[in-house]
């Protein structure tokens, strides 16, 4: 297992377009967390998964933003109708909560660039 | 409200010098705090956290609730020690709530 992978690693879009990455978390970790990362900021928690369940959305920073867990396997951010202030790094992060560490492992991210 | 505050954009020292980023945090309840790191190029990773009370690649950390306070220290820095360190609370939710960062530079 070489950890949690993020696809694309960079994507380009122009404003108006509607944009989804994909996080693969690593295997057998039950949760999955999205945080979003601005310039000279500290990762920002969005949403979060237990399984395949979706326990928190509110922090979704708008109803552009979408994600899923279909099979409690990798995972879907999408963002809908983009606009300049979505630029920044999306970062996913799995955890096993079984283990009773709760350490959360961090992918490389996908630097969003909207034009 | 929980918060992580951490007051240092930037430090630089010289190799050899004693190192301490500082961290104060706001959360009702029993507190769970980490460092995170991430060097030039590579990801997010766990540095330690307060549970387990442990010295990673030399450092350490103490969390103080008094004083609110979770300061990383390191008694001779070194040059591989240059990278941007996030302090972490963790949230009602097991998220983690960052601070903004501080990137360390270790001179020759």
């Amino acid at each position: 297992d070489t950890g949690v992978s993020q696809n694309p690693r960079h994507k380009i879009t122009k404003r108006g377009q509607n944009v989804t990455f994909r996080c693969d978390p690593i295997s057998e970790h039950n949760r999955l967390y999205w945080y979003r990362q601005t310039l000279g900021q500290g990762p920002e928690f969005l949403t979060y998964f237990q399984n395949e369940a979706q326990l928190e959305k509110s922090r979704l920073l708008s109803d552009r933003f979408s994600a899923e867990r279909p099979k409690g396997s990798f995972s879907t951010l999408e963002i809908q109708r983009t606009e300049q202030g979505d630029s920044a790094m999306y970062l996913c992060a799995s955890s096993l909560t079984t283990s009773g560490i709760y350490e959360q492992y961090f992918g490389p991210g996908t630097r969003l660039t909207v034009t | 409200a929980q918060r992580v505050t951490q007051p240092e954009k930037l430090l630089s020292v010289f190799k050899g010098a004693p190192v301490e980023l500082k961290c104060n945090y706001s959360y009702s309840g029993s507190p769970e705090l980490f460092w995170y790191v991430q060097y030039s190029r590579q990801r997010l990773q766990l540095l330690l956290r307060h549970i387990s009370r442990e010295s990673i690649k030399g450092f350490t950390a103490d969390l103080n609730k008094g004083e609110t306070s979770f300061h990383l220290k390191k008694p001779f820095a070194q040059e591989e020690d240059s990278a941007m360190y996030y302090c972490a609370l963790r949230g009602s939710q097991g998220n983690l709530i960052f601070g903004k960062g501080t990137k360390l530079s270790v001179k020759p």
